[in-house]
């Protein structure tokens, strides 16, 4: 079945500086690829996602890429503020083998010091 | 809305003794998903049902694991003689239609502790 590496496990950065998270994944028919955030002592939620006839998307300090060809996908906060720091997992799902189950990385834990 | 709700939000078990963790879906949702949560595997899939018939349990352990979705309004999870490696954060989540490309809306979890 699918599977989706994500790194690095733990990322601390200065506010105001940009933190990027890099996911890849195996299943070439996979074809969404969400983000999920998790706060302290919180249920994970969706903060971004995208497709796969998309290579860039973006929301406010939010951006993703993908790239199909190296089943590569990435999470970049631009401008971080020490209300981003949370857990962040990225996913994977389609019609290929996982069929329509997110597959998740590991998550990354980051730290954004004031 | 209530979102989707889970419990009880703790379980504490001695070795060998039944667990049994409940979800209920938000209302009008197709699908239920079971993860598990650890520090060292973090989000693992477990099982999914859709319109309350099970799709996909290849993630569930076989031998001690089962989950049932007898109504469009709950699910369970029952893991019998539990083990101290069963210890994790047992989170549900539902989706509108339980396609490939959708928002998965989770609970707060259950956090079992095995002794």
């Amino acid at each position: 079945g699918e599977q989706v590496e994500q790194l690095p496990s733990i990322l601390r950065v200065q506010e105001g500086s940009s933190a990027s998270i890099n996911c890849s994944y195996e299943d070439s028919a996979s074809n969404y690829f969400p983000w999920y955030k998790q706060e302290p002592g919180e249920n994970p939620k969706l903060i971004i996602d995208i497709r796969s006839n998309m290579e860039r998307k973006q929301i406010q300090e939010l951006i993703v890429l993908l790239d199909k060809k190296a089943k590569r996908f990435s999470l970049h906060i631009t401008d971080t503020q020490p209300g981003d720091s949370a857990m962040y997992f990225c996913a994977a799902s389609g019609d290929g083998s996982s069929g329509n189950k997110l597959i998740f990385g590991i998550g990354t834990l980051l730290s954004v010091k004031p | 809305n209530a979102g989707v709700i889970q419990t009880p939000r703790h379980k504490v078990t001695g070795k060998g003794q039944e667990a049994t963790l409940w979800c209920e879906p938000i209302s009008g949702h197709s699908a239920v998903f079971w993860y598990r949560q650890t520090i060292v595997q973090g989000l693992e899939f477990l099982t999914y049902f859709r319109n309350q018939a099970p799709i996909d349990d290849s993630g569930m352990p076989k031998e001690r694991f089962s989950a049932q979705m007898p109504n469009q309004s709950h699910s369970t999870l029952k893991i019998q003689s539990t083990q101290p490696q069963d210890s994790a954060v047992y989170l549900c989540a539902s989706s509108l239609l339980g396609g490939s490309a959708e928002t998965l809306y989770f609970g707060s979890g259950t956090r079992l502790t095995v002794l």
